[in-house]
């Protein structure tokens, strides 16, 4: 069993919908990161969080919103997207000073 | 900007033979960590093992091992004895240490990944 679960694992949704992911940590971290793995890329990293203030926003749409309401929640908001926004999108998180980022097991996202 | 290379797209090897997978980076920094994770079918990246670029000893876990090459900017991990359950996508990353502050501390950085088949 995950310390990082996500839900849904598996999401279809239209270009006009919205959706969101969620993510869950149950390993006392203060930081939490979300991935996008699309196919033929390396991994992305679209945000960091720590301690709940976002800390790192690499130059994602605005399409992608994401909120830490605490240091065990993160939530991917999603509306507007487009069919190449579908991908693998993966929850992580980590002590602030940790070395070490744990995975969840990752929401796959089909927009059509 | 840090850069993970892994020039392997797919290795294969036989079960209960020993398989290297390759990588190189490219930082600036002193302090930083390196990371192989494996991706299963199930999607999920889960933690092979782990390298302090200030320790000069190769990490090791049970069958999984590193070779470390700080000079050479080389990260290579070792599989012995290789089972089955060993397939899976193989990504080497990069992570900054503490002290090289800013928000670069925390990203992780990936390589492409290396296919790796198991045959029994």
């Amino acid at each position: 069993e995950t310390g990082v679960t996500q839900t849904p694992r598996h999401l279809v949704m239209g270009m006009t919908n919205k959706k969101s992911l969620k993510c869950e940590q149950h390993l006392g971290h203060n930081a939490m990161y979300w991935y996008k793995q699309s196919a033929k890329k390396p991994l992305e990293l679209m945000f960091v969080y720590n301690f709940k203030e976002q800390t790192e926003n690499n130059s994602v749409p605005s399409r992608f919103s994401p909120e830490c309401p605490n240091s065990s929640h993160l939530f991917l908001h999603l509306h507007t997207l487009q069919p190449e926004d579908s991908a693998l999108y993966l929850c992580a998180s980590s002590q602030r000073t940790g070395n070490t980022i744990y995975f969840g097991e990752g929401s796959w996202l089909t927009v059509v | 900007a840090q850069t993970v290379t892994q020039s392997q797209p797919e290795m294969s090897v036989q079960e209960a033979e020993t398989v290297t997978l390759s990588c190189t980076y490219d930082t600036s920094e002193s302090d930083y960590y390196l990371f192989w994770y494996k991706q299963p079918p199930s999607r999920q990246m889960i933690l092979v093992i782990r390298q302090e670029a200030y320790k000069q000893q190769n990490a090791t876990e049970n069958r999984f091992s590193v070779n470390f090459q700080k000079a050479a900017k080389s990260f290579s991990l070792k599989i012995s004895d290789s089972q089955l359950g060993d397939a899976a996508m193989y990504f080497c990353a990069y992570r900054s240490g503490a002290n090289a502050g800013g928000t670069s501390y925390g990203k992780l950085t990936f390589g492409q990944g290396t296919i790796l088949t198991v045959h029994p």
